[in-house]
């Protein structure tokens, strides 16, 4: 089946280490998400790519950045994990041409910080 | 921002009861969107709506969008323990195409 897959789906690091997330598709989606979810909360909007144009949120931190090497894969990177930022990471993918369509979400990356 | 208010924050209910959650808007959205997620996983996609007065259906779930563009409600009839987790609002802003989400309503779905 298409899907969108992230790896790890635990992933747990030091304090001030740098860490990254991946996500891949399968489903050819040209735009791709991060986001943000804390315990209980909706999720929240880091950055997105529209095929190659990265789009960063306003509020978004700088300690948040963002590669996309193909249309296939994303990478979220943390250049200096606080414990503010344990969260669930979730990448989703959508395709937009004109029209906009609804976004695909993976099972997510729980990121837990010592 | 864009204000997106999902109702009610959580429910309690008895299995085979019939569930209503709604969410409005303080701006108009140009497609409606409801996922469900399942402790530890992403959201799932259950219903997508693109235009004023549409009713759809996926299975036990009905969903529709409002006429005014600025609220939709999501039904599940005959409640079933796999019913349980948290359930998504999401509007997609005509002016930037972004999504956003309501606070969600976490369903408890009691034998």
């Amino acid at each position: 089946d298409a899907m969108v897959i992230q790896n790890p789906r635990y992933q747990v690091t030091q304090f001030g280490k740098p860490v990254t997330l991946s996500c891949s598709q399968t489903l050819n989606h040209n735009v791709m998400y991060w986001y943000q979810q804390k315990s209980s909360q909706a999720p929240k909007l880091l950055f997105h790519y529209y095929d190659k144009d990265f789009n960063n949120e306003a509020d978004t931190p700088d300690n948040f950045q963002s590669r996309r090497p193909n249309t296939s894969f994303c990478f979220l990177d943390i250049r200096s994990p606080g414990l503010g930022d344990a969260a669930m990471y979730l990448c989703a993918t959508s395709s937009r041409d004109g029209y906009q369509g609804p976004q695909h979400f993976g099972d997510g990356t729980r990121l837990s910080i010592l | 921002g864009q204000q997106l208010n999902q109702s009610p924050q959580s429910m309690f209910i008895q299995e085979g009861e019939d569930v209503s959650m709604n969410c409005t808007s303080s701006s108009i959205f140009n497609t409606w969107l409801w996922y469900k997620q399942d402790p530890g996983e992403g959201p799932v996609l259950l219903i997508a709506l693109y235009k004023a007065g549409e009713l759809t259906s996926n299975g036990r779930l009905t969903a529709q969008f409002g006429i005014t563009r600025k609220d939709s409600f999501l039904n599940i009839s005959a409640s079933i323990p796999s019913d349980v987790g948290i359930y998504f609002c999401a509007g997609q802003n005509p002016t930037d195409n972004d999504m956003r989400f309501g606070a969600g309503t976490r369903l408890t779905v009691k034998p």
